[in-house]
């Protein structure tokens, strides 16, 4: 089965500048992760949707991060304004409670550098 | 709260010695752990699981990992190192009702000839 897929792999932007990513995940996944993980540390959840509804997204800063995932599939995380301390690599999960919702299953990610 | 703390930033083992990566954990209740490994520019890729089944615990490429209880510890082990198993390794733990995953800072592996 594929895997989840992330795009872009890597963007720069300029500080105050939007960006967005986005992910699909492994197809008949319900559930679905955004992280985030900076240099040197364990990755950090940000969101966490069961289908389309966000179930969890206490970690999320609400004042320039919106994410969605329309119709429960593929999901989109936006931060705007970009500032210098949102450069990390952002990581997406799914897990599927048919199987364990214990195991996610990770994409590439997307590194994003602010500058 | 569960949290998770790996003791080592860096472990450096030449290829063919044994690798031991160290993970406690911290937990009010019986918890749920992981490793997961993470190779240069890839997502994070699932080693093993202990979910309070048998207390050793058989991973993929060789991996085992022995939840201790008495030692709040639940530390990764490979009997012989190979080059590609190089890579960061990050231990985690459940929360939030067993759906928040919460990583460790991380253990970076170097495997020397």
């Amino acid at each position: 089965e594929a895997g989840v897929v992330q795009s872009p792999r890597y963007k720069i932007i300029e500080k105050k500048q939007p960006v967005a990513f986005w992910c699909n995940p492994i197809s008949g996944h319900n559930t679905l992760y955004w992280y985030r993980q900076n240099l040197g540390q364990g990755p950090e959840l940000l969101i966490r949707y069961e289908n389309e509804e966000a179930v969890d997204d206490s970690q999320l800063p609400k004042d320039r991060f919106s994410a969605e995932r329309l119709k429960g599939v593929d999901s989109t995380l936006k931060i705007q304004p970009a500032e210098l301390g949102d450069s990390a690599v952002y990581l997406c999960a799914s897990s599927s409670h048919r199987r364990s919702s214990y195991e996610q299953y990770f994409g590439p990610g997307t590194r994003l550098t602010v500058t | 709260a569960q949290s998770v703390t790996q003791l080592d930033s860096h472990v450096s083992v030449s290829e063919g010695t044994p690798v031991l990566l160290r993970c406690n954990y911290s937990s009010s209740y019986s918890p749920s752990l992981f490793w997961y490994v993470q190779h240069p520019n890839k997502g994070l890729q699932l080693l093993l699981k202990y979910t309070s089944a048998a207390t050793l615990v058989k991973g993929i490429n060789g991996f085992e990992a022995e939840f201790k209880k008495s030692e709040t510890s639940f530390h990764l082990t490979k009997p012989s190192a190979h080059m590609s198993d190089a890579a960061e390794y990050f231990c985690g733990g459940l929360t939030g009702g067993g759906n928040k995953l919460t990583f460790g800072t991380g253990t970076q592996l170097k495997v020397e000839l």
